[in-house]
C-alpha cells in the first residue's frame, strides 16, 4: 500500500459544477497538506496549503483535512474549462529534510 | 513564473551517457529540492539542500546520481551512466516546496 492514495481518473464534469477531489494516506506523522495543480509539461504550482485538520478556503477552492479518517479534500466551485489540469495531493510530517509525499494525480476535465 | 527557473527544458541522451540539470532560484531560498516525476506519477522526493549543505537523500539516489549547491543559490544534478529508466521530468523546488520550477524533462534512448 502506497502511503499517499489518489485515484488517478480522468474525472470529467460539465463547466460550472462543483468538482471534489481526495486523497487518502496512512502515515499518522503527516501534519502539512498541499493540493497542486499541474498543466501538461509544466511544473506543480501551489494552490492549496493547509496544516493540521480542519477548512480552508481561497476564492473557488476550498481545502478540507480530517486527519482522524486520514483524508483529505479539493473542492472547486464554478468550474472552469482552465480548471482542466492534474491534481496533485502532497504532504509531510514537517521539518522540510523528508520532503513531500505526493498522490499519483488526478486528471480533471471541464467540458465547456 | 514561480522564481524558479531549469535549464535546459528538455535532454535527450543516449544511454550510457552523463548528463547534467541546473537549477536557478530568482531569489535567494535556504531550502531547495529536487524531485523525479515519472509519467502518470506524482513527484518523488530525491534530495534536499539546506544552503549548501545536502542533508537528506532518497534511496531513489542511486550511486550514477550527484546533486551539488556549491554556494547555497543554483543547484546541479548530475547523472552518469544513464539508464532508460532515468527518463522522467526532474523537478527542482524552494521555499518549504511551494515553488516548483518548470523541470527538465530527460528521454534516454
Amino acid at each position: 500500500q502506497k502511503e499517499v492514495e489518489q485515484d488517478p481518473g480522468p474525472l470529467s464534469v460539465p463547466e460550472g459544477a462543483i468538482v471534489s477531489l481526495n486523497c487518502t494516506y496512512s502515515n499518522s506523522a503527516f501534519q502539512y497538506f498541499m493540493w497542486y495543480r499541474q498543466y501538461s509539461r509544466k511544473g506543480p504550482e501551489l494552490l492549496m496549503y493547509t496544516y493540521s485538520s480542519g477548512n480552508k478556503e481561497d476564492g473557488r477552492f476550498t481545502a478540507q483535512v480530517d486527519k482522524s479518517s486520514k483524508y483529505i479534500s479539493l473542492f472547486i466551485r464554478d468550474s472552469q474549462p482552465s480548471d482542466s489540469a492534474t491534481y496533485l495531493c502532497a504532504m509531510s510530517a514537517g521539518g522540510g529534510a523528508d520532503g513531500l509525499t505526493f498522490g499519483k494525480g488526478t486528471h480533471l476535465i471541464i467540458q465547456p | 513564473d514561480t522564481g524558479v527557473s531549469q535549464d535546459p527544458r528538455h535532454k535527450i541522451t543516449k544511454r550510457g551517457q552523463n548528463v547534467t540539470f541546473r537549477c536557478d532560484p530568482i531569489s535567494e531560498h535556504n531550502r531547495l529540492y529536487w524531485y523525479r516525476q515519472t509519467l502518470g506519477q506524482g513527484p518523488e522526493f530525491l534530495t534536499y539542500f539546506q544552503n549548501e549543505a545536502q542533508l537528506e537523500k532518497s534511496r531513489l539516489l542511486s550511486d550514477r546520481f550527484s546533486a551539488e549547491r556549491p554556494k547555497g543559490s543554483f543547484s546541479t544534478l548530475e547523472i552518469q551512466r544513464t539508464e532508460q529508466g532515468d527518463s522522467a521530468m526532474y523537478l527542482c523546488s524552494v521555499y518549504n516546496e511551494q515553488f516548483f520550477g518548470p523541470g527538465t524533462r530527460l528521454t534516454v534512448l
